[in-house]
């Protein structure tokens, strides 16, 4: 497994402003994935972080809305921009073990509550 | 159609009862198959990989059909401990981590 430290754990916003979330592994990981999970929902995966290039997202997110930073393999950070009152939600950071049985573990997630 | 659907729920159990989540997934060439535990206001965590041979680990069993595309989870003897959302994910290739919507379990004294 991995430990996966995630800040900040919540946070309240105003409406317009911006918040970066950090996520920091205990060890390298190549796969690393930034999720939102809306109240009462399941989790839905925004992007996946990629050492050293672009991040890929997933179709309805874009990055002048949710860049991604992944300077190397145990750290990324997700900047929810310019937020409004739907960008309410829990953001989770998870990574892959990347090992022949992928499995996926989670940060503690950032609770976010726009004004 | 959603790519992972799971029972709707919620399930209202009494302690030491069992009970059964089925999930089912629209992707005939998925690879691995897990079922998650999430607390309210938590991250969600392994509960158990599921195998095809199927797999037990203490009061939990988790069986896959790959032919019928159709994953399940039976926990015996359930504790109150045991209530929680339950997440069927499903992926390919492990490129792709799907989520199921997740079924809501809680056991009753």
């Amino acid at each position: 497994s991995a430990v996966i430290s995630q800040k900040p754990s919540r946070d309240i916003c105003q409406r317009g402003t911006s918040l970066t979330i950090q996520c920091q592994v205990d060890s390298q990981v190549t796969m690393m994935f930034w999720y939102r999970q809306q109240p009462g929902q399941s989790l839905t995966l925004i992007a996946t972080a990629n050492q050293g290039s672009e991040a890929t997202y997933e179709s309805g997110f874009v990055i002048d809305k949710f860049p991604i930073s992944r300077p190397n393999l145990t750290f990324s950070t997700l900047t929810v921009s310019n937020m409004s009152p739907e960008d309410s939600s829990i953001y989770l950071c998870s990574v892959d073990t990347g090992v022949a049985n992928e499995k996926l573990f989670f940060g503690s997630g950032t609770q976010l509550s726009v004004l | 159609r959603k790519e992972v659907e799971q029972d709707p729920g919620p399930f209202n159990v009494p302690e030491g009862a069992t009970v059964a989540f089925n999930c089912t997934y629209s992707n005939s060439a998925s690879q691995s198959f897990f079922w998650y535990r999430q607390d309210c206001r938590k991250e969600p965590k392994l509960l158990m990989s599921v195998y095809s041979s199927g797999n037990e680990d203490g009061r939990f069993t988790a069986q896959l059909n790959r032919a019928s595309q159709y994953i399940s989870l039976l926990i015996r003897d359930s504790k109150l401990s045991d209530s929680a959302t339950y997440l069927c994910v499903v992926t390919f290739y492990g490129q792709n981590f799907v989520f199921g919507p997740g079924t809501r379990l809680s056991v009753l004294p």
